[in-house]
């Protein structure tokens, strides 16, 4: 089964809002990633959070990790009409080695 | 980071046909792997491409369908053979890279692949 599970699956916000998107995941994990997709397009990735980490930063973007719970949020905060896109986490299993297993994905719209 | 390219960026096939996709990397990696994703789905991991060797499939895919090869450490290609309409995707390669600490996947820029 779908190793990480996203919501909401659609997001509409208007540029300036900041936007939150979750992604829960089933098993025990090495890492959790997020990446965005352009209409499409290949992979970006946007940052790498740990099993044993709670919280990272870059620029606008905020992940944090809640292992307990099993779950991750992605914060982009000031979000501009450029952020449009597909947003997905992808989770890294202990057992997997390096295989990725990726969630279905948040399409994030922001309006100008 | 890598860069990464795939060729081709696109192509329309026909039924019955099939499809090579290279994807070349500028530096020394340790893994390659191959995604498809589906119109308006998450990604799918197909294989991993071992360097020598046969690639490790994922359930649900097959060598005679998806045959993979690696010559070496920058270069993998992912064939879809005999295809339907039904393997109209996009097709990923991602790379982990040599010698890096973290498990961070770099991905090319993908191939659409549609099948009439």
């Amino acid at each position: 089964s779908q190793q990480g599970e996203e919501d909401p699956q659609a997001l509409s916000i208007q540029e300036g809002e900041n936007a939150t998107m979750n992604c829960s995941y089933k098993t025990s994990i090495n890492n959790l990633q997020w990446y965005r997709q352009n209409s499409g397009r290949g992979l970006v990735h946007l940052i790498l959070i740990r099993s044993n980490e709670r919280e990272k930063h870059s620029g606008r973007l905020r992940v944090t990790l809640d292992t307990s719970k099993k779950s991750s949020s992605l914060l982009i905060t000031a979000s501009r009409a450029a952020d449009t896109a597909s947003y997905f986490c992808a989770t890294g299993l202990e057992t997997s080695g390096s295989r990725l297993t990726f969630g279905e994905g948040t399409q994030l719209t922001v309006n100008p | 980071s890598a860069v990464i390219s795939q060729k081709p960026s696109r192509d329309i096939c026909q039924r019955g046909t099939s499809l090579t996709i290279q994807c070349q990397v500028d530096s020394q990696v340790t893994m390659m792997f191959w995604y498809r994703q589906q119109p308006g789905q998450s990604l799918t991991l197909i294989a991993t491409a071992n360097q020598g060797s046969e690639a490790t499939y994922e359930s649900g895919f097959v060598i005679d369908k998806f045959p993979i090869s690696r010559p070496n450490l920058t270069f993998s290609t992912l064939t879809v053979s005999n295809m339907s309409p039904e393997d109209s995707s996009i097709y990923l390669c991602s790379v982990r890279l040599r010698g890096g600490t973290t498990d961070t996947q770099y991905f090319g820029p993908g191939t659409r692949l549609t099948v009439l």
